[in-house]
């Protein structure tokens, strides 16, 4: 499977302010995804990365808020805009197929905290 | 729309016991894949098992097993001969062919030695 880095693992950040997650994957894939995990919650689908064109968004997810970019198929980032303590969660990129048989692999996550 | 539904928070097993884990999923489609994530403390989460709806056969990957009822839309996840590295928070997670996971709420897996 593909080894994906995701940078920072971790950061806290003051409200207001905004932060670029990068994600770098050892393979060239067609789609990335972005999730995000609230504290004690489970994942949920931001958007959807397609190299060439824009990311679709998940309904309650707008890009102003969290606009990315999908330069190349290795790699893709994530801003989290005008931050405010409700941003606070771990944001996970992954990598897959359209299809289930080719499964999502994740990256380790970024641990995002906004005082 | 799709939705994922796992009833137990959270788990206890003792270690080299067996435990299984419940889900369920509600869809109109025929083709989809399911699968089970795990997500120790490091937040990594990790591929346990995959299960394609058109396969009667359950899917089987050493000590991780699955019970897969198309029917009653059930997808439960067996861990026998359980290990302390067992322990961690467990999602099961549906997708079509679009490629979109939809996870369920997670339940908590501890294992006592």
């Amino acid at each position: 499977s593909a080894v994906i880095s995701q940078k920072p693992s971790r950061d806290i950040c003051q409200r207001g302010t905004s932060l670029t997650i990068q994600c770098q994957v050892d393979s060239q894939v067609t789609m990335m995804f972005w999730y995000r995990q609230q504290p004690g919650q489970s994942l949920t689908l931001i958007a959807t990365a397609n190299q060439g064109s824009e990311a679709t968004y998940e309904s309650g997810f707008v890009i102003d808020k969290f606009p990315i970019s999908r330069p190349n198929l290795t790699f893709s980032t994530l801003t989290v805009s005008n931050m405010s303590p409700e941003d606070s969660s771990i944001y996970l990129c992954s990598v897959g197929g359209t299809g289930g048989n080719q499964p999502q692999h994740f990256g380790d996550g970024t641990r995002l905290s906004i005082l | 729309a799709q939705t994922v539904t796992q009833s137990q928070p959270e788990m206890s097993v003792q270690e080299a016991e067996t435990v299984t884990l419940s889900c369920t999923y509600d869809t109109s489609e025929s083709d989809y894949y399911l699968f089970w994530y795990k997500q120790p403390p490091s937040r990594q989460m990790i591929l346990v098992i995959r299960q394609e709806a058109y396969k009667q056969q359950n899917a089987t990957e050493n000590r991780f097993s699955v019970n897969f009822q198309k029917a009653a839309k059930s997808f439960s996840l067996k861990i026998s001969d359980s290990q302390l590295g067992d322990a961690a928070m467990y999602f099961c997670a549906y997708t079509n062919q679009g490629g979109k996971l939809i996870f369920g709420q997670g339940t908590e897996l501890s294992v006592k030695p």
